[in-house]
């Protein structure tokens, strides 16, 4: 049982364009969500992470967008570059309790 | 180098052997972890230390087995390996437990 749906398993995007990935959640206990990068061959790498008493967070191009009464969560990505092609994760947690990981996103921009 | 670094990175192995797959951090991180990545599932926990000689079960623990003797060394070993065990497994650490993980690179295990 997923306790973090993320959406889509894909996603192709063209150079310049925006790259959204959605993440919903059930548990309203969580209190912490970051999202991960990760390129092939390598680990994931903290992106960015949001925590519910906001409800944007902007770093550069990367801004994650928080709705807790849809208990939905989403990671947008503006002009998007060939560099940024990578696999998304998104996660949550709350107190000291384990952190639970979407099921990823490959993105692919296309030059 | 600092950071986190994980052995072997690739292991082809035959069902029922026992395997061990080794993690060490160097920034003397209290919680360390250990994850396996499967298509379509993300990442899962396997299991958790929060210091040395404590460990505790995450979500997927069956068939594996885990020590912490030093802060920095974190082993998982596979008792007796089986397909469904292959995966690529990624250590973790981090300060507190919830706050930013640090990843290793990765194990790709191929059990056989």
């Amino acid at each position: 049982q997923q306790q973090v749906k993320q959406s889509p398993q894909s996603l192709i995007v063209q150079k310049g364009g925006i790259s959204i990935i959605n993440c919903a959640y059930e548990n309203t206990a969580f209190d912490y969500f970051p999202w991960y990068q990760q390129f092939p061959g390598k680990g994931p790498a903290l992106l960015i992470a949001i925590r519910p008493d906001v409800s944007e967070k902007k770093e550069g191009r990367f801004t994650i967008s928080f709705n807790k009464s849809a208990k939905q969560f989403s990671l947008h990505i503006m002009d998007s570059q060939p560099g940024d092609s990578a696999t998304y994760f998104c996660a949550a947690t709350y107190n000291n309790n384990d952190m639970r990981f979407g099921a990823g996103t490959r993105l692919t921009v296309k030059p | 180098d600092a950071g986190i670094t994980q052995s072997p990175r690739y292991k082809i192995t035959e069902t029922g052997r026992q395997v061990t797959l080794m993690c060490h951090q160097t920034w003397s991180h209290s919680y360390m972890f250990w994850y396996r990545q499967d298509l379509g599932h993300g990442l899962r926990l396997i299991y958790y230390s929060a210091a040395a000689d404590i460990t505790d079960k995450g979500e997927v623990p069956d068939g594996y087995v885990v020590s912490r003797s030093k802060t920095e060394n974190f082993p998982l070993t596979l008792e007796s390996a089986t397909r469904s065990q292959t995966s690529v497994y990624f250590c973790a650490s981090s300060e507190r437990k919830k706050e930013t993980q640090y990843f290793g690179p990765g194990t790709r295990l191929l059990v056989l």
